[in-house]
Order: C-alpha cells, then structure tokens, then sequence
C-alpha cells in the first residue's frame, strides 16, 4: 500500500525567502503524486499534481514540485515566500487506476513579516 | 456553479444523539468522499462511493455510514455520536479516479459533548 510522510508539522519562513516543504513517498509502483493547500476555515484546493511526464511540475500561486524517484520525494518549492502563502500544505499519493488519495499529515507554513 | 456545498456548516451534539450531513456538487462528478481532519492527522478517508447507489469504506468508517441515492448528493450519518468523533468533517468530488483532482466543500465543524 502506498503512504506519504511530510516533513515537519511546521515550517516558519521570513517574508521573501525561500519555501521548502517536504514530502517523502512509499510506493511499489510508479505513483501520481499531488499538493493541496488548505487557507484558514477553508476546505483544500488543488496546488499542482504530477501523474506522468516532466518531473518538474509547476502549480499556482507560484509554486513548483520536483519527482524524483530516486530519493522517493516531492518536496514542493517556492522561491520567494508571501504572506498570502500562509497556509497548511497537504501532499498526497495514489496509483494509476486507484479510487482514493492518501494524505500526508499536513505541514502548516508561518510567513514572518 | 456552486461546486460542493456542505450542510450544515457547525453543529454541537450530545452523545449518543444522531445526525446526518449532507454533501451537495452540481459538477455532475462521479466520485465522491467523506473525510475527517484532525490535528496532526491530515484527512482521513471515512468513506467513498464511486457512483449513484455505490459506497465502500475508507481507513476510518467505524460509527458512520452513508448513502449515495442521487448522483449528486452524499450523506454521512452518524448513528450514536461519541466526543472521539469531534472533527472537521469534508466531503469532495471528483469526475471518476483518483488522478483527477478533487474538489472540497467548505467543511463542517462537528463537536460532540
């Protein structure tokens, strides 16, 4: 069975600076990977996925996730940090012909003025 | 479009009293899920159905159930409702599969005394 692991529960970054959110996978198979964000009191919404292709994927708001299989990752970057990025981050895991994501615990994102 | 839209949006139970929450989507979308978020827990799959008149059970389906009697709506019930139930409960659809992005309703904040 798949699984994802994201670590840490919590990363504060300043304003500007660079966002690294990690995300680590298990998987047999070659696997579709995705990041959702969920804002405060909101429900979760679509950041980037990557099912096959370009191992570089880029989403909204500026954010972009690298798959490399070889590390089992798809740590979600952004190059410089806004408030407005303040959020919790959600990597999740499925296979092709699956019927249900698994979710990662969650990472929440602090941005520091 | 509306999207998912979920009712109610807070509710406070005692336990042992039931209820049901009810999930809407106008996007015509085969799939459909029920989740519970928790702290430090991410989402976890409650249950899915896959088409009008199907259901199947997630990773935590004990002390609920649902029922999927029109396309468009999904309803999760709770029987007895105890305080380990307290949650953020989110529903989510998607056109059919897991590599399609799901789309989320606002949630429905559930405390259970």
């Amino acid at each position: 069975a798949q699984s994802v692991t994201q670590l840490g529960s919590h990363v504060s970054v300043s304003e500007g600076a660079l966002v690294l959110l990690r995300c680590n996978y298990s998987s047999s198979v070659p696997p579709y990977l995705f990041w959702y964000v969920q804002y405060p009191n909101q429900g979760l919404q679509l950041l980037l996925k990557y099912t096959t292709g370009a191992t570089l994927v880029k989403g909204i708001n500026g954010f972009e996730a690298e798959f490399k299989k070889s590390e089992t990752s798809f740590h979600l970057t952004k190059p410089s940090a806004h408030m407005s990025d303040a959020a919790e981050y959600f990597c999740a895991v499925t296979l092709q012909g699956a019927q249900k994501l698994v979710f990662g615990q969650g990472t929440r994102l602090t941005i520091n003025p | 479009n509306a999207g998912v839209t979920q009712t109610p949006k807070f509710r406070v139970l005692k336990t042992g009293q039931s209820m049901t929450l009810l999930c809407a989507q106008d996007m015509n979308h085969e799939y459909m899920y029920w989740y519970r978020q928790d702290p430090g827990m991410g989402l976890r799959l409650i249950h899915y159905s896959v088409g009008e008149g199907t259901t199947a059970k997630g990773e935590v389906p004990d002390g609920y159930n649902v029922s999927r009697l029109k396309k468009q709506n999904f309803l999760l019930g709770l029987e007895s409702a105890a305080p380990s139930q307290t949650s953020v409960y989110f529903c989510a659809s998607n056109p059919g599969l897991a590599a399609y992005e799901q789309y989320f309703g606002p949630g429905t904040r559930l405390t259970v005394t």
